[in-house]
């Protein structure tokens, strides 16, 4: 199906694991983003790509490792994951830069 | 700090009548303001946006109004359909500052 998703939807993990939330789009849009949710916070960014090996810090990136070595995937690790990280995940593209985006449906991660 | 601040976390309205909702932005770089809509399990979608060098923008049942000197704009819904019931994110972006920054959200409820 073409546009973007997200994979798993739904994530239950334990302290300390290792949880990677992909990210795949069909549009061949250069920019990608991943956003966390949190009530009271709304979206906040955690890190975006510009094209494919491009990759920049957002607003919260402590805790999260991305990488991008196609132009459609862009997946999002937790490397040793924390209870703070509990959230619902999104990821959005856009074709030239953060004006429009366009979002996934979001992977709900819960952290015990 | 919140660049971007819903203050008002949900708003309730008749069907039929006007939905107002508003945001504030404390960083006068930005010159780009978007509304993204959400539904529950859905990722946010993109609903309308307006240039800084504009005051208005209108489409359809949806108008947007920015008042540049106060830092402020607000989403207008007439008439409201229970259908619009959605989580509404206010969103700004900055050509040099690069990427977008969301508010908090704010819940909309229609009533029948």
């Amino acid at each position: 199906d073409a546009g973007i998703t997200q994979s798993p939807r739904y994530k239950i993990t334990e302290t300390g694991r290792q949880v990677t939330l992909m990210c795949h789009q069909t549009w061949s849009h250069s920019y990608m983003f991943w956003y966390r949710q949190d009530l009271g916070h709304g979206l906040r960014l955690i890190y975006y790509s510009a094209a494919a090996d491009i990759t920049d810090k957002g607003e919260v990136p402590d805790g999260y490792v991305v990488s991008r070595s196609k132009t459609e995937n862009f997946p999002l690790t937790l490397e040793s994951a924390t209870r703070s990280q509990t959230s619902v995940y999104f990821c959005a593209s856009s074709l030239s830069g953060v004006e429009t985006q366009y979002f996934g449906p979001g992977t709900r991660l819960l952290v015990l | 700090d919140q660049q971007v601040k819903q203050n008002s976390p949900s708003l309730s309205v008749q069907e039929g009548r006007i939905s107002i909702l508003n945001c504030d932005y404390t960083n006068s770089m930005f010159d780009y303001f978007l509304w993204y809509k959400k539904y529950p399990a859905e990722g946010p979608t993109f609903l309308i946006s307006i240039s800084s060098i504009k005051d208005k923008n209108e489409d359809g049942r949806f108008t947007v109004f920015l008042n540049k000197s106060a830092k402020h704009l607000s989403l207008h819904i007439v008439p409201s359909q229970p259908g619009d019931s959605a989580v509404y994110f206010c969103a700004a972006y900055g050509t040099s500052y690069g990427k977008l920054t969301f508010g908090q959200g704010t819940i909309l409820t229609v009533h029948p």
